[in-house]
């Protein structure tokens, strides 16, 4: 099973942020937080990884609890190319990497 | 450009004809893995390798087989396809480290009739 928990689906209106939750209650202190999307018909794309700390980059942003239990993915402003199924993982020595069904993020114009 | 490279795209075949589907990346990466996606059960990891003539089993290995020869190169190898193995495979590399990205290929759509 995925070490991760995530809700198969989430909406959101084009223009708003978006908050993209995920559990991951057994973390280990040395496991890195991945996100990863899929877009309709094209492989899995990365999105974004932490370790502890929040991270920012040109894509997205990554809220990371204080205990690392969970995370937060976070599109500050959803567009209709953000539809797509997002994937968060646990990546340590990249021998166990599962992926969960992840979420379906549907953009409404 | 930095990319996985997978061939073919489409691939339609028949029952018990051997095929193999290559997968090559141009990073340098010590780590490869197969992974095959069926509706409603997500990726699936088939096979993986963290570097040359290292290959481990995933969580759905049977049916199929893998070689890494090169670095560069992660062939999947169908020695006896069947129905059950129509899907949409991914090849992905990384570093091997945690903090590393993994890089996916566009896919292979397999059906075998």
């Amino acid at each position: 099973d995925a070490k991760t928990t995530q809700p198969n689906s989430m909406e959101s209106n084009e223009e708003e942020p978006v908050h993209l939750p995920c559990n991951h209650s057994t973390i280990s202190g040395t496991d890195y937080i991945h996100w990863y999307r899929q877009l309709p018909s094209q492989g899995p794309e990365y999105v974004i990884h932490g370790l502890t700390s929040n991270v920012n980059n040109r894509m997205a942003s990554l809220a990371i609890a204080e205990d690392r239990k969970s995370s937060t993915l976070i599109l500050h402003r959803a567009t209709l190319r953000d539809a797509a199924v997002y994937y968060c993982i646990l990546l340590y020595n990249n021998n166990d990497m599962r992926f969960g069904a992840g979420t379906r993020l549907t953009v409404k114009p | 450009e930095a990319q996985v490279t997978q061939n073919p795209r489409y691939l339609i075949t028949v029952t018990g004809k051997k095929l193999t589907v290559t997968c090559s990346q141009n990073m340098n990466h010590e780590y490869m893995s197969w992974y095959r996606q069926d509706p409603g059960l997500g990726l699936r990891q088939i096979y993986y390798s963290m570097n040359v003539e290292v290959t481990d089993k995933g969580d759905v290995p049977e049916g199929y087989k893998v070689s890494r020869k090169e670095k560069r190169n992660f062939p999947l190898i169908l020695e006896s396809p069947s129905p059950n193995q129509t899907s949409l495979y991914f090849c992905a590399s990384s570093l091997l480290r945690g903090n590393s990205p993994l890089h996916f290929g566009n896919g292979t759509r397999l059906t075998v009739t």
